[in-house]
């Protein structure tokens, strides 16, 4: 089946410090990987995501590689801000004939101190 | 211009009631999900559409029940509202596609508040 299976929080840094949010999955075929990011009292945000293996996604200093051999998609980011403080999920998805299927972690918070 | 939007925001009602969120996406996409996160921010696939034919019915009360009345709307009836459905309801959609432009767009949430 598939699944994902991401880091328990909540994680507490201080600013600029550095972040590994740890992220595997289990999959059939191919699927892409996703990281979101949810702020208080909002939706999620695709923060950066990776179709294939040893694709590396980034936006905003997050970054995150597709490791096919380890079956991981850890997002890192070198220097966390306090606007970084949200929830974060791994995701995959799996596409299929009636549509892609996406399958989340169960979300790790993040609170960055100053 | 919102990709995904859904109404209201926040919901408080009765044990008992009966309400809907709507949920609309300008976005051109076949699938559409409803999700339900619990308070600690665990995300639970309620319902999955394409091309407005049920896909995903998990395992669900039958006190809810999806309406999608075109591709780009899906509506969520809840019947007989009971404590235990309080939660923040997100509604998503995405191409059904394998690498590009796959990624799903969220809602920004219903609260539901049962009282």
């Amino acid at each position: 089946g598939n699944s994902v299976t991401q880091m328990e929080g909540p994680v507490t840094l201080s600013e600029e410090a550095f972040l590994t949010i740890n992220c595997t999955y289990t999959a059939t075929g191919y699927p892409s990987l996703f990281w979101y990011v949810q702020y208080p009292g909002e939706g999620l945000q695709l923060l950066l995501k990776a179709t294939k293996a040893d694709d590396k996604g980034s936006n905003k200093g997050f970054e995150a590689t597709y490791r096919k051999e380890t079956t991981s998609f850890h997002l890192e980011k070198g220097s966390v801000q306090v606007s970084d403080s949200a929830v974060y999920f791994c995701a995959l998805s799996v596409p299929s004939n009636t549509g892609n299927q996406f399958y989340f972690g169960t979300g790790t918070s993040l609170t960055v101190i100053p | 211009d919102t990709a995904v939007s859904q109404t209201p925001k926040y919901l408080v009602t009765q044990m008992g009631n009966d309400k809907s969120i709507k949920c609309e996406q300008n976005l051109g996409h076949d699938t559409m999900y409803w999700y339900k996160q619990d308070s600690k921010k665990f995300l639970k696939i309620m319902f999955s559409y394409n091309n407005k034919e049920l896909i995903i019915n998990e395992t669900v009360p039958n006190r809810f029940s999806p309406k999608s009345p075109d591709k780009a709307h899906l509506n969520l009836h809840i019947n007989s509202l009971e404590l235990g459905d309080s939660a923040v309801y997100f509604c998503a959609s995405s191409y059904r596609r394998t690498w590009a432009r796959n990624e799903a767009f969220f809602g920004q949430g219903t609260r539901l508040t049962v009282v």
